[in-house]
């Protein structure tokens, strides 16, 4: 069965120190990842995906996430922090191998301070 | 290109009242996954459709249900809610039911059941 766990609940940075949100994930086969964000009453928005190659994904608004097959992670990066960042933030996996459904992790708050 | 559009985007129903919420998806794509987030649960896996038929379907009881059209519109429906069906109900469209096909999100529907 596949899973994704995101094991901060909230993550806190002054604006403009890097930030990172921690993603693991489990998978029988190989992995699709995804991030996604969630503004304030809004449904989510695409950041990125890893599929294969690089392991290092460049997304939208300046994002980007590592993927590391090892340590079965895929953290969200970004070397300088806005406000305008602050948002929930979702990491998202689907089997390679199967036409299975994607899998949500629970979120992480990130809260940007000025 | 229009987004998804999910209607109405809010609605307030009681207890053992049926309720349908719609989706349309983004002109040429086929696919439509329907997706449930609520703060105790976080996004959950509803069902998903490609070309009017359901290839998954997440953990939920009968009462959920769903259909798509030739069009790929797509209506979602809950028969006698119960209050744990609260929720925000997220629409998502991919071109094809893919892997690797990333999602686009609805801004959703908030139902709240009384």
């Amino acid at each position: 069965a596949q899973s994704v766990a995101q094991p901060e609940d909230q993550v806190n940075v002054a604006e403009g120190n890097p930030l990172t949100v921690k993603c693991t994930y489990s998978v029988s086969g190989n992995p699709y990842l995804f991030w996604y964000v969630q503004y304030p009453n809004r449904g989510l928005q695409f950041l990125l995906k890893y599929i294969t190659g690089d392991n290092l994904v460049k997304g939208s608004y300046g994002f980007e996430a590592e993927f590391n097959k090892s340590q079965t992670s895929f953290h969200l990066k970004k070397p300088s922090a806005l406000v305008s960042d602050s948002a929930l933030y979702f990491c998202a996996v689907r089997d390679i191998s199967s036409a299975s459904k994607i899998i949500f992790g629970s979120g992480t708050r990130l809260s940007i301070r000025p | 290109k229009a987004g998804v559009t999910q209607t109405p985007r809010y609605l307030i129903k009681t207890r053992g009242q049926q309720v349908t919420l719609s989706c349309s998806p983004i002109s040429g794509h086929r696919s439509v996954s329907w997706y449930q987030q609520t703060p105790g649960q976080g996004l959950q896996f509803l069902f998903e459709y490609f070309s009017e038929t359901q290839r998954n379907k997440g953990n939920f009881p009968g009462r959920f249900s769903g259909r798509q059209f030739s069009n790929s519109r797509s209506e979602m429906n809950v028969s006698t809610l119960e209050l744990g069906d609260s929720a925000l109900y997220l629409c998502a469209s991919s071109s094809t039911t893919g892997r690797q096909e990333t999602q686009y999100f609805g801004p959703g529907t908030r139902l709240l059941v009384l």
